[in-house]
């Protein structure tokens, strides 16, 4: 059984670019949370999604940032007009559909570079 | 405000030693804690899961306790070894249903075991 998959793993973009990274949830999982990791820094929450739904995008900065979870394929998140300071790690964790009281089985995370 | 800290100092021990790392939180009253392990480059790694009903909660060489009235968990590995050399995160859920998906996560302990 896959564990959460994420890419790519290493991203460079250019201030300017649009950054896209993909998450796969692991099989028989329906909730995706994205969380940021800044250098130094702790684990900051961004959005929770779930098939067609986003649930709470509290922590999604309000301008640039977009998260989606189609009804097929991996999870989107999408950084728009990349600045360095979004230079960071993305990880995406999900959880089976029962909800409540659920650890989060993360993935290796996307490290977005950005010049 | 709303605070969940760890000691932001590495934790360095002696193998065979147990290690324990502590976890304060301010302002929240969460139904449940989770400890994760997460190594360079990586994600993070789910441990172990406290309801706060439950005073105690061990899993192998791990052991990890939740007091609600000092606010605080405590997270213990015993008879420590090199392999066990990481950053331990603690995390809880900011609404006391512990229902929401959104975990916010402490800065982490970086524990370094010495052979």
């Amino acid at each position: 059984n896959a564990g959460v998959m994420q890419n790519p793993r290493h991203l460079v973009r250019r201030r300017g670019q649009e950054a896209r990274l993909r998450c796969s949830p692991m099989k028989g999982h329906s909730h995706v949370y994205w969380y940021r990791q800044l250098p130094e820094e702790g684990l900051k929450f961004m959005v929770y999604l779930q098939k067609e739904n986003i649930i709470d995008e509290s922590g999604m900065p309000k301008e640039r940032f977009s998260a989606e979870f189609p009804k097929e394929g991996p999870s989107i998140l999408r950084i728009q007009q990349v600045v360095r300071g979004d230079s960071a790690a993305y990880f995406c964790a999900s959880s089976p559909p029962s909800g409540g009281f659920h650890e989060q089985y993360f993935g290796p995370g996307t490290r977005l570079t950005v010049t | 405000s709303q605070k969940i800290e760890q000691n932001s100092e590495a934790l360095n021990i002696q193998e065979g030693k147990t290690a324990t790392l502590t976890c304060n939180y301010t302002n929240y009253s969460p139904a449940y804690l989770q400890w994760y392990r997460q190594d360079p480059g990586r994600g993070p790694v789910f441990l172990l899961l406290i309801r706060e009903n439950e005073k105690e909660k061990r899993k192998e060489r791990l052991k990890v306790t939740f007091d609600t009235t000092l606010k605080q968990s405590l997270f213990h590995i015993t008879a420590s070894q090199p392999a066990d050399s990481a950053t331990y995160l603690c995390a809880l859920d900011p609404s006391r249903s512990g229902n929401t998906g959104k975990l916010i996560f402490g800065q982490g302990t970086t524990l370094q075991v010495k052979p």
